[in-house]
């Protein structure tokens, strides 16, 4: 069984520029987390989807990130415009259903913003 | 949000059982205990998780006080591959999601 993916690996953009990152959770996993660490600081949750459907984006840190996760496949974190404290890795993780489910992580997407 | 206290650091000789401590004083009865891990440059690996009992898995054993103030992870033969920043997490609720709210952890050296 595939486990979750992140694309890309790493992403060094300039200031002001958009980046895209994409998850791809196991599949038939509802639930899809974003989650990101910054600057060595913890790991912090930023949003939740329940299939298509954004459950819970109390840790989404302003309006300059965009999650989707149209048909309730592969989400997107967009990033527009970028600044240098969103640098850090950000990652991915998708559990099936809610509750206590066992959350899986991605092996997460390096973001350096220059 | 119950929040969990950890060692910044521990070593442990290769071979022998590492026993990571954890304190959430402040948890609440219907709140787990989930420990991850994060070996360098990867995601966190899920670990094992318990309400009051012990619990052991392939992985590691995981004993909680019975007052559920604290508990221990234990690795019983530490390997190198051990070699990780290990979480110690309470569930909580939050508008209807299980977000896991991570602290600093404990950065656990397996020593050859």
């Amino acid at each position: 069984e595939a486990g979750v993916t992140q694309f890309p690996s790493h992403s060094v953009i300039e200031k002001g520029q958009t980046v895209t990152l994409r998850c791809d959770p196991i599949s038939g996993h509802d639930n899809l987390y974003w989650y990101r660490r910054v600057m060595g600081k913890e790991i912090k949750f930023l949003l939740h989807f329940v299939k298509e459907s954004k459950q819970d984006e109390s840790g989404m840190p302003n309006n300059r990130f965009l999650a989707e996760r149209t048909g309730g496949t592969y989400s997107t974190l967009k990033v527009q415009p970028a600044e240098l404290e969103d640098s850090g890795v950000y990652f991915c993780a998708s559990s099936q259903g809610q509750g206590l489910d066992t959350q899986y992580f991605g092996p997460g997407t390096r973001l350096t913003v220059l | 949000d119950a929040k969990t206290t950890q060692p910044p650091s521990m070593d442990c000789a290769e071979g022998r059982a590492a026993n990571l401590p954890c304190n959430h004083s402040t948890i609440s009865g219907n709140e787990y205990v989930y420990w991850y891990r994060q070996i360098h440059s990867q995601g966190p690996q899920y670990i094992i998780h318990g309400l009051k009992n012990n619990e052991t898995n392939e992985m590691a054993s995981l004993i909680i006080t019975e007052d559920r103030k604290s508990s221990t992870l234990i690795l019983p033969h530490a390997t190198l591959r051990d070699t990780a920043v290990y979480y110690c997490i309470v569930r909580v609720w939050g508008q209807g999601a299980q977000k896991l709210v991570f602290g600093q952890g404990t950065r656990l050296t397996i020593n050859p």
